[in-house]
C-alpha cells in the first residue's frame, strides 16, 4: 500500500517569512495529492490539491509543487501570518476506475506550523 | 451549504462498554469515509462507503468495530467492547465521487473518544 512521509514534524517561522513542508510517497500509481490544514480541535480542511498532470499549482499565498519522478511534493506558504499556525497534512491517493485504493487517502504524519508575530 | 455533521462531539466511557458515533454527510455526497485520528498523527481510513456499499473496510478491526450506512445517507460507527487503545478522534468525511475521479473529501468535526 501507499506510504507517505512528511517533514518537518514542527516548523517555526517569523511572520512574513516563507514556510515549506515536504512529503514523499511510495506508490507510483498515486496521482492526486491534497493538503489539509487542521487547527486545534477542529476539522481538517482542504487548502490546495494537485493532480499528477501538472507540476505546480498556486492559490494566492499557497503553492504546491509535484515531482513525479522523485515521488515528492511540497507545500509552500509565502508571507506567513499568525493565522497560518496549524497542523498541515499532506495526503496521496490514486484516481482511477476500480480497486480498493481508489479514493483512499493516505496521510502524512503532519507538520505543526507556528508563525510568530 | 451545511457541512458534515457528527455526534456526539465528545464521549467518555469505561473500557468494555459499547459506543456509537453518528455521521450525516453533505447533502448529495455519495461517498462516506470513517477515519481514526490518534493524537499527533494523520487520519487513517477505517471504512469507505459508496452509497450504501462498503467498498473498502480492510482497515476496520472487525472483531469489535462495525459500521452501517442505511439508505446511503447517514452512517453509524460502533465499537463493542471499547478498549483503552480506542481513545482517539473519529472523523467522518464525505465526497461526491464519480467512477475514475477523486473529489474533495470534506471532514466533519470529529468525535473525541476517551476510554477509561
Amino acid at each position: 500500500g501507499e506510504n507517505v512521509e512528511q517533514h518537518p514534524s514542527t516548523l517555526s517561522v517569523q511572520e512574513g517569512d516563507s514556510a515549506v513542508i515536504k512529503c514523499t510517497y511510495s506508490d507510483s500509481a498515486s496521482n492526486y495529492f491534497p493538503w489539509y490544514k487542521q487547527e486545534l480541535g477542529k476539522r481538517p480542511q482542504l487548502i490546495i490539491d494537485i493532480r499528477s498532470n501538472v507540476g505546480e499549482k498556486k492559490d494566492q499565498r499557497i503553492a504546491v509543487t509535484l515531482n513525479k519522478t522523485a515521488k515528492h511534493f511540497s507545500l509552500h506558504i509565502t508571507e506567513t501570518q499568525p493565522e497560518d499556525s496549524a497542523v498541515y497534512f499532506c495526503a496521496a491517493t490514486q484516481e482511477g476506475a476500480g480497486g480498493t485504493s481508489y479514493g483512499k487517502l493516505t496521510f502524512g504524519q503532519g507538520t505543526i506550523l507556528t508563525v510568530h508575530p | 451549504e451545511a457541512g458534515v455533521v457528527q455526534s456526539p462531539r465528545y464521549k467518555i466511557i469505561e473500557k468494555k462498554q459499547p459506543v456509537a458515533f453518528w455521521c450525516n454527510p453533505i447533502s448529495g455526497h455519495n461517498t462516506l469515509y470513517w477515519y481514526l485520528q490518534n493524537l499527533g498523527q494523520g487520519p487513517e481510513l477505517l471504512i469507505r462507503y459508496e452509497n450504501e456499499e462498503a467498498v473498502d473496510d480492510s482497515q476496520l478491526p472487525k472483531d469489535r468495530f462495525s459500521a452501517e450506512r442505511l439508505k446511503g445517507v447517514d452512517s453509524t460507527l460502533k465499537i463493542q467492547p471499547a478498549e483503552l487503545g480506542d481513545s482517539a478522534v473519529y472523523l467522518c468525511a464525505s465526497s461526491f465521487s464519480l467512477a475514475g475521479t477523486t473529489d474533495t473529501q470534506y471532514f466533519g468535526p470529529g468525535t473525541r473518544l476517551t476510554v477509561l
